[in-house]
C-alpha cells in the first residue's frame, strides 16, 4: 500500500524557522495537502495543492514541492504553532486518500 | 458556512456494527461539487481514511477496511452514514466525517468534532 513518511517529531525555537518534510512516490502526479491539528481538535487545513493556502491562514506557513518530497515551512514559530502536522495526499491512480504518520512541532 | 456534525453511540461490543451519521448543513450532499468522506484516529495516532461516497451513491473505500464498510447517504435528510461492521478494539477512535474536494481532488476543507467510539464489551 502507498505511504507518505514524515519524521515523528520535529523541535524548534520561538522565532526561528521549522521545517517538516513528507515523502511519497506518488506526490509529483497528485496534489498534496497540509493539515495542522491541535489536542481536542479535529485538523485544519493549512496549505492545498501543494503550495497554495486557505483565506485566512497567516503567511508563516507556507508548502514547496521538489520531486517525491513536499516541505511544509512556518517561518517566525510561536507558541501556538505546537501541534501535530500532517500531510495528505492520493495513491498514485488517484482514488484512495493517504495521510502521512504526522509530525510533531514542539516549541521549546 | 458548512457545518458537519457525527452522531451515534460512543460504545459498541466487539463484532457488532459501527454505525455513524453525519449530519451536513451549509452545503448540499446531493450538490455534486464535493464528496463526503469518513476519516478516523486511534487515540494518540495518525489519521486514517476510511472511504468516500459522491453525489451520485458511488463509493471508494479505503481496501484495508473494504470488505466491512458501506458508506451510505440519505439526501432528504442531507446525511450520509457509516457502518463499519465485526469491529474490534482496535476499531477504537475518534471518527470524524469530512467534505472532500472534486475539482481540488482529495482537499478536505470542513471536519467534524470527531467523537470517539469505543469498542469494548
Amino acid at each position: 500500500s502507498y505511504e507518505l513518511t514524515q519524521p515523528p517529531s520535529v523541535s524548534v525555537s520561538p522565532g526561528q524557522t521549522a521545517k517538516i518534510t513528507c515523502s511519497g512516490d506518488a506526490l509529483p502526479n497528485q496534489y498534496a495537502f497540509w493539515y495542522q491539528q491541535k489536542p481536542g481538535q479535529a485538523p485544519s487545513l493549512l496549505i492545498y495543492k501543494d503550495i497554495e493556502r486557505p483565506s485566512g491562514i497567516p503567511e508563516r506557513f507556507s508548502g514547496s514541492s521538489a520531486g517525491t518530497t513536499l516541505t511544509l515551512t512556518i517561518s517566525g514559530v510561536q507558541a501556538e504553532d505546537e501541534a501535530d502536522y500532517y500531510c495528505q495526499s492520493t495513491d498514485s491512480s488517484g482514488t484512495y486518500v493517504v495521510f502521512g504518520g504526522g509530525t510533531k512541532l514542539t516549541v521549546l | 458556512q458548512v457545518q458537519l456534525q457525527e452522531s451515534g453511540p460512543g460504545l459498541v461490543k466487539p463484532s457488532e456494527t459501527l454505525s455513524l451519521t453525519c449530519t451536513v448543513s451549509g452545503d448540499s450532499v446531493s450538490g455534486g461539487t464535493y464528496s463526503w468522506s469518513w476519516i478516523r484516529q486511534p487515540a494518540g495516532k495518525g489519521l486514517e481514511w476510511i472511504g468516500r461516497i459522491y453525489s451520485n451513491g458511488q463509493t471508494k473505500y479505503n481496501p484495508s477496511l473494504k470488505s466491512r464498510v458501506t458508506i451510505s447517504l440519505d439526501t432528504p435528510k442531507n446525511q450520509f452514514s457509516l457502518n463499519l461492521r465485526s469491529v474490534t478494539a482496535a476499531d477504537t477512535a475518534l471518527y470524524y466525517c469530512a467534505r472532500e474536494g472534486i475539482s481540488i481532488f482529495g482537499k478536505i476543507d470542513y471536519w467534524g468534532q470527531g467523537p470517539l467510539v469505543t469498542v469494548s464489551s
